[in-house]
């Protein structure tokens, strides 16, 4: 069955460091998402993308965030200079055209920021 | 505005029934949504039920929404170690362009022996 994957799994960083977050989602998919965990706490939306662009974004994701889809697979998180409290688990998720079809999640990175 | 709420924790002995509970403010909604979270893991989508129907049955789960009442239940029968994880409440409005799914806190369900 396909599945949305996710690398790294695991991420250590320093604070005021770039991170970059892999996605790869199902490949007929044509709608994509991020969202995180932190620790303890509610999954939270953070940005849906659709066509190269910005479907909508929360107030989580502010200008230190950016998402891209450099190629015709990958669809990647980017936290520009992070903070403590960016440390959580993020999970990257997609879906058909087709709104009546739900998102599938990937497994999540788990970003320490130090 | 959105909100989805659901009990923190819950507690039952293995083999009987668990039933977890969810409320939701936004009637709107078009799909409710259940997912498990393993210790360290994803998300796994147990079960989903769109907003125009009451019941949803899938071997041991049992979903069922309220739309009057705006309550959302999900019911394991025979609970096994195996069942034990965070399980979340969720809703969204697939319809529209903005289709996020808005999450509830999470009910971690402990399996008594």
């Amino acid at each position: 069955e396909p599945e949305v994957t996710q690398t790294p799994s695991h991420q250590v960083t320093q604070m005021g460091q770039e991170v970059i977050l892999r996605c790869v989602p199902i490949s007929n998919h044509l709608y994509f998402y991020w969202y995180r965990q932190i620790l303890g706490q509610k999954v939270e939306f953070l940005v849906s993308f659709y066509n190269n662009e910005i479907s909508e974004k929360s107030e989580i994701f502010d200008d230190q965030f950016s998402v891209e889809r450099p190629d015709g697979s990958n669809f990647t998180l980017k936290i520009r200079s992070t903070k403590l409290e960016d440390s959580a688990m993020y999970f990257c998720a997609s879906r058909v055209r087709d709104p009546a079809e739900t998102q599938y999640f990937g497994p999540g990175t788990r970003l320490l920021v130090l | 505005g959105e909100d989805v709420e659901q009990s923190l924790f819950l507690s039952v002995r293995e083999g009987d029934s668990s039933v977890i509970n969810c409320t939701y403010t936004d009637s709107s909604s078009t799909y409710l949504y259940w997912y498990k979270q393993e210790p360290g893991a994803g998300l796994q989508l147990l079960t989903y039920i769109f907003s125009n129907m009451d019941m949803k049955q899938d071997q041991r789960l049992t979903v069922l929404l309220n739309k009057k009442d705006k309550h959302l239940s999900l019911r394991i029968a025979d609970t096994q170690t195996g069942d034990s994880a965070i399980y979340f409440c969720a809703e969204s409005f697939t319809m529209n362009r903005d289709d996020k799914i808005i999450f509830g806190k999470g009910t971690r369900l402990h399996i008594l022996p």
